[in-house]
């Protein structure tokens, strides 16, 4: 079944301790995004990717760091986690960018910070 | 300024009856259009694609004004199962932007 996998899906956390979110894709998409969501918000794109060791900034990628070292898997770094990374994130992949290819998302993963 | 502004709602509507959605985006330079659906909390599903031609897909029409800066999207005879919010979604240059959400609620 085609899908994106991200993991853990709940996750309490306390200030200061490092957390990866992990992201995988079986479609052989390109391209692959973080987003967080959060109330009046809407979804903000953090990093997204364009292929393998191509990495860009989203428009909020303070407090994150990402990596892609193979197609599949997308994983997303809080170093020190803030109480302000508290939101919901939604990983997501398409085989390209810049065009008129669905975006298919992970279920989320809802991140608590003490 | 936004990037891409909605009217979060909510839409409350009967069962049959036929509800727009608009949406604005401020870069001019954006260069393709969607519309999500989201169901409480889950994750965004796409609804359909907005062409400059305007297209349609059953119940539902995407327009896209690029003078205006503007999207809509009109659903057909509401069905309970359509509710949920809509996100407006823009494409530039390898990032998108989302739109807060319309939130709509068709009733018996």
């Amino acid at each position: 079944e085609a899908q994106v996998t991200q993991n853990p899906r709940y996750l309490i956390t306390v200030t200061g301790k490092k957390l990866t979110v992990t992201c995988s894709q079986n479609m052989n998409h390109e391209y692959m995004s973080w987003y967080r969501q959060d109330p009046g918000l809407g979804l903000r794109q953090i990093y997204y990717s364009m292929n393998v060791e191509v990495t860009d900034k989203g428009d909020v990628p303070e407090g994150y760091k990402v990596s892609r070292k193979e197609k599949r898997n997308f994983p997303l770094i809080l170093e020190s986690p803030s109480p302000n990374q508290t939101s919901l994130y939604f990983c997501a992949s398409s085989f390209r960018g810049s065009s008129y290819n669905e975006q298919f998302f992970g279920p989320g993963t809802r991140l608590t910070v003490l | 300024r936004k990037e891409v502004e909605q009217d979060p709602g909510p839409f409350n509507v009967p069962e049959g009856a036929t509800v727009a959605f608009n949406c604005t985006y401020s870069n001019s330079a954006s260069q393709s259009f969607f519309w999500y659906r989201q169901d409480c909390r889950k994750e965004p599903k796409l609804l359909m694609s907005v062409y400059s031609s305007g297209n349609e897909d059953g119940r539902f029409t995407a327009q896209l004004n690029r003078a205006s800066q503007y999207i809509s999207l009109l659903i057909r005879d509401s069905k309970l199962s359509d509710s949920a919010t809509y996100l407006c979604v823009v494409n530039n240059r390898n990032q998108f932007y989302f739109g807060t959400g319309t939130s709509l609620t068709v009733i018996p």
